[in-house]
């Protein structure tokens, strides 16, 4: 059974940093492109980055990027989103999720709550 | 890159089909085949219920179907179940490895 586990949410100070992590198990994780996605509190989801499985390729929107930083470690099966710059407009869910065109799997997210 | 476009809500009774519409652009749902829908509840996560256009993962329903036609995409559910009522989302692969999702449509069951 594929499970994802997401922990490092809570609350940061504007201009502050977090680092998320994710748990993988259930599947072959370095074969998969893992993404980040996140929710602003009662919005839309909102794609943050992507890194493919077996590469060190990431990508970003234009939201996040140079503020956000995605990496993974295969050994550990564990995904990780380090937010630095961190802005009031970052409070959301954030999702770890399987796949990039398409997403098979979602953890069940971490809140991310940034103000003063 | 713009959300795509979807209806804010729509409703229909047990039974019924309701169609939700996610309209892109060339630069995403006009080109590429990468458009997945998501059904969520209330405080869960996402689920994947269609992937590239038409394809349905394992285990999801017969009821909930895609397609796409130009620049936009639509999802319909038929035999509309009280379960179904949700928010569902749309997706489409943007190009130059971005992905874009429409804005959220809320269905209703009456």
């Amino acid at each position: 059974e594929v499970q994802l586990l997401e922990s490092g949410g809570g609350l940061a100070q504007p201009g502050g940093s977090l680092r998320l992590s994710c748990a993988a198990s259930g599947f072959i994780f370095s074969d998969e492109a893992m993404s980040w996605v996140r929710q602003a509190p009662g919005k839309g989801l909102e794609w943050v980055s992507v890194i493919r499985g077996d590469s060190p390729d990431t990508f970003y929107s234009d939201s996040v990027n140079g503020r956000f930083t995605i990496s993974r470690d295969n050994s550990k099966n564990t995904l990780y989103l380090e937010m630095d710059s961190l802005r009031a407009d970052d409070t959301a869910v954030y999702y770890c999720a399987r796949g990039f065109r398409w997403i098979d799997y979602w953890g069940q997210g971490t809140l991310v709550t940034v103000s003063s | 890159q713009s959300a795509l476009t979807q209806p804010p809500s729509t409703s229909g009774s047990p039974g019924q089909s309701v169609t939700i519409s996610c309209t892109g652009s060339s630069s995403d749902v006009g080109t590429y085949d990468y458009v997945s829908w998501y059904q969520q509840h209330p405080g869960k996560p996402p689920k994947l219920m269609i992937y590239e256009v038409s394809k349905r993962p394992p285990g999801v329903p017969d009821r909930f179907s895609g397609s796409k036609s130009g620049n936009t995409a639509s999802l319909t559910v038929s035999g509309l179940q009280a379960e179904d009522e949700a928010d569902y989302y749309c997706s489409s692969y943007g190009g130059r490895n971005n992905l874009v999702f429409g804005t959220g449509t809320k269905v209703t069951v009456l």
